[in-house]
């Protein structure tokens, strides 16, 4: 079945640098990919849909030069946190869609700690 | 943004009985679908419903929908501890199908 996965797993870093997140559909090529914020005990907040070879499309309060997103093929697309801090901190997932299904493919989630 | 609530927020029974959430929604939908998240992981597609089906099976999981009142209802039969879980609920908008989702109701079997 589709398999999406997330790289990496978790990541600890300081103040004032940048991460990447990586997600890749293993088994399908995903026309559009999410981008979703959760903090504990909370529901998925969509920050922004990706479609391969265009710009991200954000949601609204998300600072698209802080989260920084790009999907440059069918099977990738990277989430790039800029500078870094503690508020960011959190736990991020994506997901695939391919094109013409109704379901999405989840990663299992990064978990982002900013010191 | 979420599209609506699902309640319980939590529940809590024993291994072998029956569990059942609702999610209710806002707007009009084509489809509403399920998914469960183990603590700390990512989402797992349970089951969609498309707006014109009323109920749908899967395994133990059982789905309703009622377009009139603009609601659902996930069952879980004969539950399991390894049922334990968050269940959301989410439909989709716009033209890149993104969802929107419920708060999520936590699960938890005890043995």
């Amino acid at each position: 079945g589709a398999v999406v996965s997330q790289h990496p797993s978790w990541v600890i870093c300081k103040s004032g640098t940048s991460v990447k997140i990586e997600c890749r559909s293993l088994d399908f090529q995903a026309t559009t990919m999410f981008w979703y914020r959760q903090f504990p005990k909370q529901s998925l907040m969509l920050m922004a849909t990706s479609n391969e070879g265009s710009k991200a499309t954000y949601e609204q309060g998300v600072e698209k030069d802080k989260f920084l997103i790009n999907h440059a093929s069918l099977t990738l697309s990277t989430l790039t946190v800029t500078s870094a801090h503690p508020e960011d901190s959190s736990f991020y997932i994506c997901s695939a869609r391919e094109t013409g299904e109704d379901t999405q493919y989840f990663g299992p989630g990064t978990r982002l700690t900013v010191l | 943004s979420q599209q609506g609530e699902e309640d319980p927020q939590a529940l809590s029974i024993q291994e072998g009985e029956n569990a059942t959430m609702n999610c209710s929604y806002k707007t009009s939908i084509n489809n509403l679908q399920w998914y469960r998240q183990n603590s700390g992981r990512g989402l797992v597609h349970l089951i969609l419903i498309r707006s014109n089906e009323r109920e749908k099976h899967s395994g133990r999981l059982r789905v309703t929908l009622d377009t009139s009142k603009k609601s659902s209802s996930l069952l879980i039969t004969a539950s399991r501890a390894a049922d334990t879980a968050s269940y959301f609920c989410a439909t989709p908008r716009g033209d890149n199908y993104q969802l929107i989702w419920g708060a999520g109701t936590k699960l938890i079997i005890k043995p």
